[in-house]
């Protein structure tokens, strides 16, 4: 089946530190790739994502690329800040015909930033 | 707006009571997730509906049922077969890839 893994946590950095957060994924087919973050008592949102090989998501100046030959989407910031503390998952979904797709999730990853 | 509201914000259970967490949405989504989530776990299924009068269960649906009645609610009924039901509940809809997630249910046994 399919799975995510994320590297393991929690990480803390100083503001303004540069940011790498590790991915691997195991699919059956041909996903697409995503990054969610989850503030403090709140739900998760949709940071960015990548729907085919070498496709890069970005946003608020986090990036990730979709890498097929390492099975890979590390999410990366410049420059983080102390608003970007956050929980960070990385997920996948396999659109099938007819069938909505279901999100896989990794285990997800706490970030501090302090300033 | 458009989207998705999970009540209530938090809820008590007392030992054998069944509890029921409310999943609306105005997004004429037609698929509807559940998801527990329990620290360093990440995101586990619990159910899920991709049309009316339909769902199938998640990775771990034991101890947990739903209804779809109306393409807008999604319930989510903890019984009292659930062993350790104190986690943060998520509800999420989709239309193909994107998903929008309600703001959580936490659920605490007393």
């Amino acid at each position: 089946g399919d799975s995510v893994t994320q590297m393991e946590g929690p990480v803390t950095l100083s503001e303004e530190a540069f940011l790498t957060i590790n991915c691997t994924y195991t699919a059956t087919g041909y996903p697409s790739l995503f990054w969610y973050v989850q503030y403090p008592g709140e739900g998760l949102q949709l940071l960015l994502k990548a729907t085919k090989a070498d496709d890069k998501g970005s946003n608020k100046g986090f990036e990730a690329t979709y890498r097929k030959e390492t099975t890979s989407f590390h999410l990366e910031k410049g420059s983080v800040q102390v608003s970007d503390s956050a929980v960070y998952f990385c997920a996948l979904s396999e659109l099938r015909a007819g069938a909505n797709s279901k999100l896989t999730f990794g285990k997800g990853i706490t970030l501090s930033v302090r300033p | 707006d458009g989207g998705i509201t999970q009540s209530p914000k938090y809820l008590f259970r007392k030992e054998g009571q069944n509890v029921t967490l409310s999943c609306e949405q105005n997004l004429n989504h037609d698929a509807m997730y559940w998801y527990r989530q329990d620290p360093g776990q990440g995101l586990r299924l619990i159910y899920y509906s991709q049309i009316v009068n339909d769902f199938q269960k998640g990775d771990i649906a034991e101890g947990y049922s739903v209804s779809r009645e109306k393409k807008e609610s999604f319930p989510l009924t903890v019984t009292s077969a659930q062993k350790n039901p104190t986690a943060f509940y998520l509800c999420a809809t989709t239309r193909g890839y994107g998903y929008t997630f309600g703001s959580g249910t936490r659920l605490t046994v007393v």
